[in-house]
């Protein structure tokens, strides 16, 4: 079974600008997380969907952060405009759903704002 | 306070040792997983627990849901056992990540 692929593997742009995740979750997982992980630090939930639906984006900051899931597969992830402490891994995951919501992390974004 | 605190944050160890990683959590929870990430990679999962103990190769991973404590055991460590290894607990559908703890293996 093909795993949770995500691009680009690495991005770098100055701060300001724009910049945007891709997502392709294991097939048929209906939930997609989308985690951001500042280094020496855990994975902290941006957001979670449910098929096209958001189940809890409560940490995602609105004002630049935006992410969406418009058919319930592909998930894209935007920041706009981006700042300096946003420079993380952003972690795409998604989930078999119950009884175990086993999770399946892709190998991340990592994004160097400078 | 994080809902999940792992211990230690930094650990270093001979080939050989035997190792113990150590996880509190304060929420109640449906499971926990222990997870692995490599620098540079993605995570993986290791262990998934309820209850109980399970163990994987040289990986022992206990859990002890009255105490809201787990434990992930290492036996024999070997250098490529180097990575960070994350707690992390499902509570209903929201899952809490620990800080991880980065465990090095020297030869």
């Amino acid at each position: 079974e093909a795993g949770v692929a995500q691009s680009p593997r690495y991005k770098i742009i100055e701060k300001r600008q724009s910049v945007a995740f891709w997502c392709n979750p294991i097939s048929g997982h209906a939930t997609l997380y989308w985690y951001q992980q500042i280094l020496g630090q855990g994975p902290k939930l941006l957001i979670q969907f449910q098929n096209n639906g958001v189940v809890d984006d409560s940490q995602l900051p609105k004002d630049r952060f935006s992410a969406e899931r418009l058919k319930g597969v592909d998930s894209t992830l935007k920041i706009q405009p981006a700042k300096l402490e946003d420079s993380a891994v952003y972690l795409c995951a998604s989930s078999s759903g119950p009884p175990t919501y086993e999770q399946y992390f892709g190998p991340g974004t990592r994004l160097t704002v400078t | 306070k994080n809902e999940v605190e792992q211990s230690p944050q930094n650990l270093t160890a001979q080939e050989g040792e035997f190792i113990t990683i150590n996880c509190s959590y304060s929420v109640g929870i449906s499971a926990l997983h222990w997870l692995q990430q490599h620098p540079g990679g993605g995570i993986v999962s290791l262990f998934m627990l309820s209850s109980g103990k399970k163990k994987h190769g040289r990986l022992i991973a206990t859990i002890n849901i009255q105490e809201k404590h787990s434990s992930l055991h290492i036996t024999a460590s070997h250098p490529r056992d180097s990575a960070v290894y994350i707690c992390a607990v499902r509570s209903g559908n929201q899952f809490y990540f620990g800080t991880g703890t980065s465990l090095t293996v020297i030869p």
